[in-house]
């Protein structure tokens, strides 16, 4: 069946790049997606990239998509402390007839560091 | 627009008690699912309905039944709480249509069944 890999901590500083990287498994997802779920909360779209494309920047994000090799990233520039969350990446599944339900990888813990 | 909305937003059961977790949407979305979310599991799906009176299961479906008699509205019930069943469950509901678009989700609901 369809799977998302991501590794589970990522520990930076205040003012670096993050990278948060993906691995999936359905090549046939049109649209890939990024959510945030911040302490407490629900699950927040970031964004997301259309198979197609290669890279997506939205201000401080940058999302890439190696489609051979199935691998997405996401990253965060000049990461602050309110970036701190679970990031969890997110494909579409289309196998056995399903409407399209999401997919997640497990989430990456991020934790800025002052 | 209140978006998702769920109810409540704690609860504790002891085994084998029942109970409906409440979601309910005003965006006119035809797509509504239940995910259940575990430390280092990611988000499972549970049940998902792709409009009013058609519903399907997920990747983990036992112990739980859904309805949906209206667009709005998409009731998660535990007929027999199970310790197994301790998570936190996020409703989410989206545009039909297959892939893509943004999928909205609720601030969870916090179950502990003792």
């Amino acid at each position: 069946g369809e799977d998302v890999e991501q590794s589970l901590f990522l520990s930076v500083r205040e003012g670096d790049s993050s990278v948060i990287n993906c691995t999936y498994t359905d090549s046939s997802s049109t649209y890939l997606y990024w959510y945030k779920q911040e302490p407490g909360a629900g699950l927040q779209l970031l964004t997301y990239i259309f198979s197609n494309m290669d890279m997506k920047q939205d201000q401080r994000l940058t999302v890439l998509l190696n489609k051979k090799d199935k691998h997405l990233s996401l990253r965060i520039a000049d990461t602050q402390t309110g970036d701190s969350a679970i990031y969890f990446c997110a494909e579409t599944d289309y196998y056995g007839g399903s409407q399209g339900n999401l997919i997640f990888g497990k989430g990456t813990k991020l934790s800025v560091k002052p | 627009n209140a978006g998702v909305t769920q109810t409540p937003k704690f609860q504790v059961l002891k085994t084998g008690q029942s109970m409906t977790l409440q979601c309910a949407q005003d965006m006119n979305h035809e797509y509504m699912s239940w995910y259940r979310q575990d430390p280092g599991m990611g988000l499972r799906l549970i049940h998902y309905s792709v409009g009013a009176g058609i519903t399907d299961q997920g990747e983990v479906p036992n112990g739980y039944n859904v309805s949906r008699s209206t667009t709005e509205d998409f009731p998660l019930r535990l007929l027999s709480a199970a310790p197994s069943q301790t998570s936190v469950y996020f409703c989410a509901s989206r545009t039909s249509g297959g892939d893509g678009g943004e999928q909205f989700f609720g601030p969870g609901t916090r179950l502990t069944v003792l």
